[in-house]
């Protein structure tokens, strides 16, 4: 599978600044996603990652708030904007394997907002 | 959207036995089935997964069986050793909406010797 690396891999920021996190992939994939994964909880989806043009947002989540890059097939970012104590979550990327759809973790980004 | 359920929470299992988690989904179009295992601290680990033209799959000491008719979907752990100690999250998706996974709530494992 493919290796998978996220920058940084935790990080304690104030209320209402903006932290960028680096999702990179050691091969070309054609599916990224971003993730949230709240204190003792599941992961829910926060978007596809789409190269070349905008990502696709879920239910409940914004560009304003999470704007997400994919420049090109094996790397993104995602913002968190205007952080508040709620965004502590840790946030993980994944890549779709393409051949049957096998989704591989990055290993999180853990974020702590005072 | 597709919403997934997740049974139990948690299960405390003593060294040998079995393990059992189920999940239900809703949306009759989903068509994979992956499950993972998150240590503490760590990313989630896909260990298994089943597509619907299967009815179960087996990986030494852990098996997968679907229910496409009811919907439901289960993890079985034989043997179970400290190490299976996770938690372990079901999934499903639709491979026809760009293999998004909507993930159970999840089953925190416990292995006592």
């Amino acid at each position: 599978s493919a290796v998978i690396s996220q920058k940084p891999s935790r990080d304690i920021c104030q209320r209402g600044t903006s932290l960028t996190i680096q999702c990179q992939v050691d091969s070309q994939v054609t599916m990224m996603f971003w993730y949230r994964q709240q204190p003792g909880q599941s992961l829910t989806l926060i978007a596809t990652a789409n190269q070349g043009s905008e990502a696709t947002y879920e239910s409940g989540f914004v560009i304003d708030k999470f704007p997400i890059s994919r420049p090109n097939l094996t790397f993104s970012t995602l913002t968190v904007s205007n952080m508040s104590p709620e965004d502590s979550s840790i946030y993980l990327c994944s890549v779709d394997s393409g051949r049957w759809h096998e989704q591989f973790f990055g290993p999180g980004t853990r974020l702590t907002v005072l | 959207g597709e919403n997934v359920e997740q049974h139990p929470s948690t299960l405390s299992v003593q060294e040998g036995d079995s393990a059992v988690i189920k999940c239900t989904y809703s949306d009759s179009a989903s068509n994979y089935f992956p499950w993972y295992k998150q240590e503490l601290g760590k990313r989630p680990q896909l260990i298994i997964d089943i597509r619907s033209n299967v009815g179960e799959k087996k990986d030494q000491r852990i098996a997968v069986t679907l229910n496409k008719t009811a919907k439901h979907f289960s993890l079985h752990i034989t043997e179970t050793q400290p190490e299976d100690s996770a938690v372990y999250f079901c999934a499903a998706s639709s491979t026809g909406t760009a293999s998004k996974l909507t993930f159970g709530t999840g089953t925190r494992l416990q292995v006592t010797l």
